[in-house]
């Protein structure tokens, strides 16, 4: 099993969708969760940061984490054609950086 | 403007040759990191640093050697035992290692 596994889409919407992207994960330490969108041939861009469980919201962003299921949740609302991009869900747990994982990423697009 | 410059943005390769690839932040963070994405592929860690002098071996270091003589500075050498280097490498930094990871945009490196 994967530390880290993720919807593999690829995946399109028609604008005005809410949008569901989700990872699972096995490692109990895990405590810091993120998003990152990447636009082709760019870096990835840090999208939403949380810690531990709960929901975080920013704008159309909405973060969900639950640990107890070992899974987390970024929800697009009224999505745009802007939005098309591959969306990785990362997390880590401790000080040291091989403790901080990347999921494969989904890729989304966004149809007018 | 604080952030992580890359550069350059491409970068051709002759067999056999030694190419460095460099990765510059101002954002004074200690942690810096190398990892390499192929098409359609999530991020595999090349190499990382949590603090000037010091580095470790990701999953795939081999074919690839780092130096980190200035917190600002952390350059990437593909070496000619890399026989496969053709891919896009990106650069992160972070104010530590289990916090969000910032990341440049990218190196495509090419084989002539």
């Amino acid at each position: 099993q994967k530390e880290v596994e993720q919807d593999p889409g690829p995946l399109s919407v028609p604008e005005g969708a809410i949008v569901s992207l989700n990872c699972t994960y096995s490692n109990s330490a895990f405590q810091y969760f993120m998003w990152y969108r990447q636009y082709s041939r760019k870096g990835p861009e840090l999208l939403m940061y949380t810690y531990s469980s709960g929901n975080k919201e920013d704008g159309r962003f909405t973060a969900q984490v639950d640990k107890s299921s070992k899974y987390i949740s970024l929800f697009i609302r009224d999505s745009q054609p802007s939005d098309s991009a591959t969306y990785l869900c990362a997390m880590s747990g401790d000080n040291y950086g091989q403790n901080f994982v990347f999921g494969p990423g989904t890729r989304l697009s966004v149809l007018p | 403007d604080g952030g992580i410059t890359q550069s350059p943005k491409y970068l051709f390769r002759k067999e056999g040759q030694n190419v460095t690839l460099s990765c510059e932040q101002n954002l004074n963070h200690d942690a810096m990191y190398w990892y390499r994405q192929d098409p359609g592929q999530g991020l595999r860690l090349i190499y990382y640093s949590q603090i000037v002098n010091d580095f470790q071996k990701g999953d795939i270091a081999e074919g690839y050697s780092v130096s980190r003589e200035k917190k600002e500075s952390f350059p990437l050498t593909v070496t000619s035992a890399q026989k496969n280097p053709t891919a896009f490498y990106l650069c992160a930094s972070s104010i530590r290692g289990d916090q969000p990871q910032h990341f440049g945009d990218g190196t495509r490196l090419s084989i002539l």
